[in-house]
């Protein structure tokens, strides 16, 4: 069965440093991996995914994420980051592949982002 | 227009009352799902139905029974209420069935405070 680990519950930036919240999953088939972003009191809402193709991803907000195969990885980057961009980040995994696939999710990381 | 809407978005209830949870989505998606958002902010799926046909039951207690109307609606009722079933309940969508690269689309979310 797949997992997620996000290393950090909590991440402490300040404005305009970068971004870095990681991101370790275990699947035992080709992965489909995702980034979410909940603001305070709000539902998930998408950030970017990977599941086949170009390894860096693109998001929005700036956001991008690169999938290492070879280090089981997919970490979340930005290189500036701003004050909205406070707010919990979960990682989550699915199994690619035909059939009904559920969504894993890891424990999420909070972060912080100081003027 | 709302994508998935919940109602209501705070629901405070004592131990044993039975309580429901509403939910629908306007984006003409088949597949619908409830997660459990604890206190820790650990998200994790209970239900998931395609097309009004439940395809996921995460050995949640039988108090909790969702019901689809129709596609655009999943519903939740919970009978004799926990402490422990406080939390922020979530409801999503997604297009399709086939593999788990879909996006799902998440609500407010609603807020169950068990006293």
């Amino acid at each position: 069965a797949q997992s997620v680990t996000q290393l950090g519950s909590h991440v402490s930036v300040s404005e305009g440093a970068l971004v870095l919240l990681r991101c370790n999953y275990s699947s035992s088939v080709p992965p489909y991996l995702f980034w979410y972003v909940q603001y305070p009191n709000q539902g998930l809402q998408l950030l970017l995914k990977y599941t086949t193709g170009a390894t860096l991803v693109k998001g929005i907000n700036g956001f991008e994420a690169e999938f290492k195969k070879s280090e089981t990885s997919f970490h979340l980057t930005k290189p500036s980051a701003h004050m909205s961009d406070a707010a919990e980040y979960f990682c989550a995994v699915s199994e690619g592949g035909t059939g009904f696939q559920k969504l894993v999710f890891g424990t999420g990381t909070r972060l912080l982002v100081s003027p | 227009d709302t994508a998935v809407s919940q109602t209501p978005k705070y629901l405070v209830t004592q131990m044993g009352n039975d309580k429901s949870i509403k939910c629908e989505q306007n984006l003409g998606h088949d597949t619908m799902y409830w997660y459990k958002q604890d206190s820790k902010k650990f998200l994790k799926i209970m239900f998931s139905y395609n097309n009004k046909e439940l395809i996921i039951n995460e050995t949640v207690p039988n108090r909790f029974s969702p019901k689809s109307p129709d596609k655009a609606h999943l519903n939740l009722h919970i009978n004799s209420l926990e402490l422990g079933d406080s939390a922020v309940y979530f409801c999503a969508s997604s297009q399709g069935l086939t593999g788990g690269a879909y996006e799902q689309y998440f609500g407010p979310g609603t807020r169950l405070t068990v006293t």
